[in-house]
């Protein structure tokens, strides 16, 4: 089955305790995306990745980390989390956007409930 | 720049009433994509549709139609005859022809009721 999968998928955690959400993707796809979702804000993208060891900063980048070592995986590292950054994540991941012939839909991870008290 | 505005923040009706969620974009791509997703309480987000700057056809499927318009930059979409199974927020979202993120509105919550 083609799927994005996240992990935790709930965690709750103190400020400044290091944490990593791993995401993993079996569809082959270049590009991977973390999104955070905040009421009344809608979903905004944290950090992209077009390729393996090609990653980049969305619009709300400041206070994570990505990595892409492998293309299946895209995990978002919080080095020092803080109580702003209780959300709900969502990865998700595609063939290339934009002019990519194959592109056809971003295909999201069930979500990550963080909280950081 | 791109912007998916979605005015209704909250809209209310009763089982089996018809109801459209608009959205209303802006993008200078003469290429792009158009998006809705459902989010259920349980919070995934559940593809729904994506339409093709290049394809205007509307599409029906089952209680559920879109209709893109390009004169207006607007890709609404309707449920005809809402059950409370569409309780959910919905998302309008656009991604561009060169486009590295979705851009997601801010959603419209959707509450059927009984």
């Amino acid at each position: 089955e083609a799927q994005v999968t996240q992990n935790p998928r709930y965690l709750i955690t103190v400020t400044g305790k290091k944490l990593t959400v791993t995401c993993s993707q079996n569809m082959n796809h270049e590009y991977m995306s973390w999104y955070r979702q905040d009421p009344g804000l809608g979903l905004r993208q944290i950090y992209y990745s077009m390729n393996v060891e090609v990653t980049d900063k969305g619009d709300v980048p400041e206070g994570y980390k990505v990595s892409r070592k492998e293309k299946r995986n895209f995990p978002l590292i919080l080095e020092s989390p803080s109580p702003n950054q209780t959300s709900l994540y969502f990865c998700a991941s595609s063939h290339i956007p934009g002019t990519s012939r194959r592109y056809n839909e971003q295909f999201f991870g069930p979500g990550t409930r963080l909280t950081v008290l | 720049a791109q912007k998916v505005t979605q005015a209704q923040t909250e809209i209310s009706v009763v089982e089996k009433e018809d109801v459209t969620l608009d959205c209303v974009y802006e993008t200078r791509d003469t290429t792009y994509y158009l998006f809705w997703y459902k989010q259920p309480p349980s919070g995934e987000l559940v593809f729904l549709i994506r339409r093709n700057s290049f394809d205007e056809q509307n599409e029906i499927s089952g209680r559920y139609s879109w209709n893109f318009q390009k004169s207006t930059s607007s890709f609404n979409f309707t449920i005809t005859a809402s059950q409370v199974v569409d309780s959910a927020v919905y998302f309008c979202a656009l991604i561009g022809q060169a486009g590295t993120a979705l851009i997601f509105g801010k959603g419209t919550t959707l509450s059927v009721s009984s």
